[in-house]
């Protein structure tokens, strides 16, 4: 069956990087786009930028450009997202997604606090 | 950030049909079609529909989507409490060339 399996729970200080991964299983990888999106406490759901099947081409949402790289290992059908100059309103969950028609599976979310 | 339109909040009675709306316009609902997510507290959103108003594999024929022009809907009937979540519409703007949610719906069954 379909999984994606997000890594734990980072805290981070302001200004600092976090790295986020997605490990995917029970599809191939390489056939679909997978997106990142966040939802801060108590919010909505806040699309960042996705990345191709063939992992070579992204979009960014312009709020994230500049910060944001999103990356993809076909060898081990891992995603990546990092972040960087981490604020406070970057706390949030953040989850990544697989596109079909829609974003119909989605990982269990990573917790990131940023606080000094 | 652009996004389309729903309403914050709507509340139904126990079995009774409630009908969410999420208004884009023609770079992306119009055209693109709107996918449709539940979300409970707590828990990764789901998706109910997607852009071409089919509903996944496992998703209950009580939950049925459609378009009218740049509004997308998204009708459940027979409500009962575990329908009380937050349901969000999304969409692809083939114009700004990124992917658009709605602020969501928080559905309240009373």
């Amino acid at each position: 069956q379909v999984q994606l399996v997000q890594s734990g729970a980072e805290v981070k200080k302001p200004g600092a990087s976090v790295k986020v991964s997605c490990k995917a299983s029970g599809f191939s990888f390489t056939n679909y786009y997978m997106h990142w999106v966040r939802q801060a406490p108590g919010q909505g759901l806040e699309w960042m930028g996705m990345i191709n099947p063939a992992g070579d081409r992204t979009t960014y949402a312009q709020e994230f450009q500049g910060r944001v790289t999103m990356t993809k290992d076909t060898s081990t059908s891992t995603l990546y997202m990092e972040l960087s100059s981490l604020r406070s309103d970057d706390t949030a969950f953040y989850y990544c997604a697989r596109e079909a028609g829609g974003l119909d599976y989605w990982g269990q979310g990573t917790l990131v606090t940023v606080s000094s | 950030q652009p996004g389309l339109t729903q309403p914050p909040s709507v509340s139904k009675d126990l079995r009774q049909t409630a009908t969410l709306t999420c208004t884009g316009n023609s770079n992306n609902v119009g055209n693109q079609g709107a996918a449709w997510l539940q979300q409970h507290q707590g828990h990764p959103p789901k998706l109910l529909s997607d852009r071409n108003n089919n509903r996944p594999s496992g998703i209950s024929e009580k939950f049925s989507a459609s378009r009218s022009g740049n509004t997308a809907s998204l009708t459940i009937t027979g409500l009962q409490p575990e329908d009380e979540a937050d349901y969000y519409c999304s969409a692809w703007d083939s114009s700004l060339n990124v992917w658009v949610f709605g602020g969501g719906t928080k559905l309240t069954v009373l």
